[in-house]
């Protein structure tokens, strides 16, 4: 059974700092992996998908890597900004359906 | 082009009444997903539709719980009746492919038994 772990549960920085968020799973044989954000009270918003034959994938200021072999993959994000706020979720796809993990809570301060 | 919509957003229930969820998934998405997050835990998977068929419904707590995609379009969850642990937030996704593409979610249903 596939587990999903994010670290940290919660995360403060200064504004202009880059971050590195983290997941690990337990079962490398994945299809893709997604990372999400939700805003207090929202919807998931999809910010990035990495196959599972891929190491990474841009958009913007944000970097998403996935290393199968070691089960992780990484969400860096440049020059936070205060909007950047909210939880930011890693699932991990599988067959048909999705692993998510806890979360990240991200507070960027101005 | 419209995302991913749930009906309620929220509703408030007693324990032992009937509820129902809509979602309406993206136009042309023939899979369709309701996932749930409860008290805090991790979002689980619930089942995943292929048009109207079930392909898979393993993550289902119960009998008490039904969904449904007549016509392969919009999907119902039914709760009946209703407990207590059943209280959380149901979250419906769609996609155009069942693998190896973006999955979408709506702004979820939030549901409180009391």
């Amino acid at each position: 059974k596939q587990e999903v772990t994010q670290i940290p549960a919660a995360l403060s920085v200064p504004e202009g700092e880059n971050l590195v968020l983290n997941c690990s799973f337990t079962d490398s044989a994945i299809y893709n992996l997604q990372w999400f954000r939700q805003d207090p009270g929202k919807g998931l918003t999809s910010l990035l998908l990495i196959q599972s034959s891929q190491r990474e994938q841009t958009s913007g200021r944000l970097n998403a890597s996935l290393d199968k072999s070691s089960g992780r993959s990484t969400l860096y994000i440049a020059a936070s900004q205060p909007g950047d706020s909210a939880t930011y979720l890693c699932a991990v796809g599988g067959f048909n359906k999705f692993y998510f993990g806890s979360g990240t809570k991200l507070n960027v301060k101005p | 082009e419209a995302g991913v919509t749930q009906f309620p957003s929220h509703s408030v229930i007693e324990k032992g009444q009937t509820v129902t969820l809509r979602c309406d998934p993206i136009s042309g998405h023939d899979n369709l997903y309701w996932y749930r997050r409860v008290m805090g835990k991790e979002i689980k998977f619930l089942l995943h539709f292929v048009k109207e068929s079930k392909q898979d419904e393993s993550g289902m707590p119960n009998n008490r719980f039904l969904a449904e995609r007549t016509g392969g379009t919009y999907s119902t969850l039914k709760v009946q009746p209703a407990e207590l642990e059943d209280s959380g937030v149901y979250f419906c996704a769609s996609s155009q492919e069942q693998l190896n593409t973006e999955a979408f979610f709506g702004q979820g249903t939030r549901l409180t038994v009391v």
